[in-house]
């Protein structure tokens, strides 16, 4: 299947600080991407659509100005949570559309903030 | 895209045994697709069935597609411990909209 690349893997970081998760299909184009946040033991919750050349679209409850995604070219999305605070903590995932209807995930990044 | 509901939630085999979750989803879709997650992981796309077939292998994969149940099944066979992660099924439609998913089947194969 497709391949997709998020960095890093983990972050630990101060409070107040902002952190960029990055976000690449290896194999394939993606002019759409998908950025999730997972809570432990729960299940993946969509937060932004994020479509190359274009503004990401948020899900409803998610600031835009908090988490700031740019889909620069068709191989990258970046999500940089702003100002993170203890509460920001969590794991967030990013998938790509490799065609209609079929998405792969990364990794995920495990966010730290204390 | 619409959610597809897992059944059980939760599902503890021993290694060897053959391990089967069901997903459920209400409208019409293009095709439906499993993921396994281990814990602290990803999603990894285990395979992708399409509306007009009714049954797909892949190694000790097999799904199952019932469109007019609006259901799908995974089976694992000859478990092993390796297996145990959490399974989402997640139906799609041919826009270019995100997956929703519900809450996963939990499976623990016991050594």
């Amino acid at each position: 299947g497709a391949v997709v690349s998020q960095h890093p893997s983990r972050v630990i970081c101060k409070s107040g600080t902002s952190v960029k998760i990055e976000c690449r299909s290896l194999d394939f184009q993606a002019t759409t991407m998908f950025w999730y946040r997972q809570f432990p033991k729960k299940s993946l919750m969509l937060m932004a659509t994020s479509n190359e050349g274009s503004k990401a679209t948020y899900e409803q409850g998610v600031e835009k100005d908090k988490f700031l995604i740019n889909h620069a070219s068709l191989t990258l999305s970046t999500l940089t949570v702003t100002s993170a605070h203890p509460e920001d903590s969590s794991f967030y995932i990013c998938s790509g559309l490799s065609s209609p209807g079929e998405l792969f995930f990364g990794e995920g990044s495990r966010l730290t903030v204390l | 895209s619409q959610q597809g509901e897992e059944d059980p939630q939760a599902l503890s085999i021993q290694e060897g045994e053959n391990a089967t979750m069901n997903c459920s989803y209400k409208t019409s879709i293009n095709n439906l697709q499993w993921y396994r997650q281990n814990s602290g992981r990803g999603l990894v796309h285990l395979i992708l069935i399409r509306s007009n077939e009714r049954e797909k292998h892949s190694g000790r994969l097999r799904v199952t597609l019932d469109t007019s149940k609006k259901s799908s099944s995974l089976l694992i066979t000859a478990s092993r411990a390796a297996d145990t992660a959490s399974y989402f099924c997640a139906p799609g439609d041919t826009g270019r909209r995100a997956l929703t998913f519900g809450s996963g089947t939990r499976l623990q194969v016991q050594p």
